[in-house]
């Protein structure tokens, strides 16, 4: 069975760094074919794709945030952590991390996490 | 890479099918066979309920279906129930560049 899980702050002041950590089970970042992604949802709207890493640590980030962005797996604990610079308070979101493979259901992120509410505030 | 255009919401009747379009270009959803959707109930994470545009995951109800055309994809819930109130989210693979964009999000109601 696998599972996500965020963590990280729920509040964050302006200009801050922000660093979310994603612990998953039952699938290791390791096999081919494997990525775990981000995905971020404001209030009352819609997804935002954030960034996604591969088993081969192929990494992919949206290209208007891509210059806030640092994506980074460690295998040998099971985690993904995204960071993200210069953080504003249109930055407030819900922020998944959902499970993807290649050879299941390409392209499409089959395994979500509960998502962790980040408030960005003074 | 702007977001894929879906309508805000969609409505039917218990038994009744409703569709949901999502309008892309011929850089993501037209150029592309790789178009998912995704259901999300409130307060919950979404759900994958269709990849490669038609296939559906398993456990699935098969009242569930996509489809293609264009620069347009689409959704079909037939035989609506209660439980397929959500909203609906479509999402993209946009080339090496863009990598993958998500729709505007569709909230359906069922009356």
């Amino acid at each position: 069975q696998i599972t996500l899980k965020e963590s990280g702050p729920t509040l964050v002041k302006p200009t801050q760094t922000l660093t979310l950590t994603c612990t998953f089970s039952g699938f290791s970042l390791s096999t081919s074919g494997v990525g775990v992604g981000w995905i971020r949802q404001p209030p009352g709207k819609a997804l935002e794709w954030l960034a996604l890493i591969y088993w081969n640590d192929d990494k992919r980030y949206s290209p208007s945030l891509k210059s806030r962005l640092t994506i980074t797996k460690d295998t040998s604990k099971n985690q993904v952590v995204l960071t993200m610079t210069n953080m504003d308070p249109v930055d407030t979101a819900t922020y998944y991390c959902a499970h993807s493979d290649q050879h299941s259901s390409p392209d499409a992120f089959d395994i979500w996490g509960q998502g962790t509410m980040v408030t960005v505030s003074s | 890479q702007s977001a894929l255009t879906q309508p805000p919401s969609a409505s039917g009747s218990p038994g009744q099918s409703v569709t949901i379009s999502c309008t892309g270009t011929s850089s993501d959803v037209g150029g592309y066979n790789y178009v998912s959707w995704y259901q999300q109930h409130p307060g919950k994470a979404p759900k994958l309920m269709i990849y490669e545009v038609s296939k559906r995951p398993s456990g699935v109800p098969d009242r569930f279906s996509g489809s293609k055309s264009g620069n347009t994809a689409s959704l079909t819930v037939s035989g609506l129930q209660a439980e397929d109130e959500a909203d609906y989210y479509c999402s993209s693979y946009a080339g090496s560049n863009n990598f993958k964009v998500f729709g505007t999000g569709t909230k359906v109601t069922v009356l």
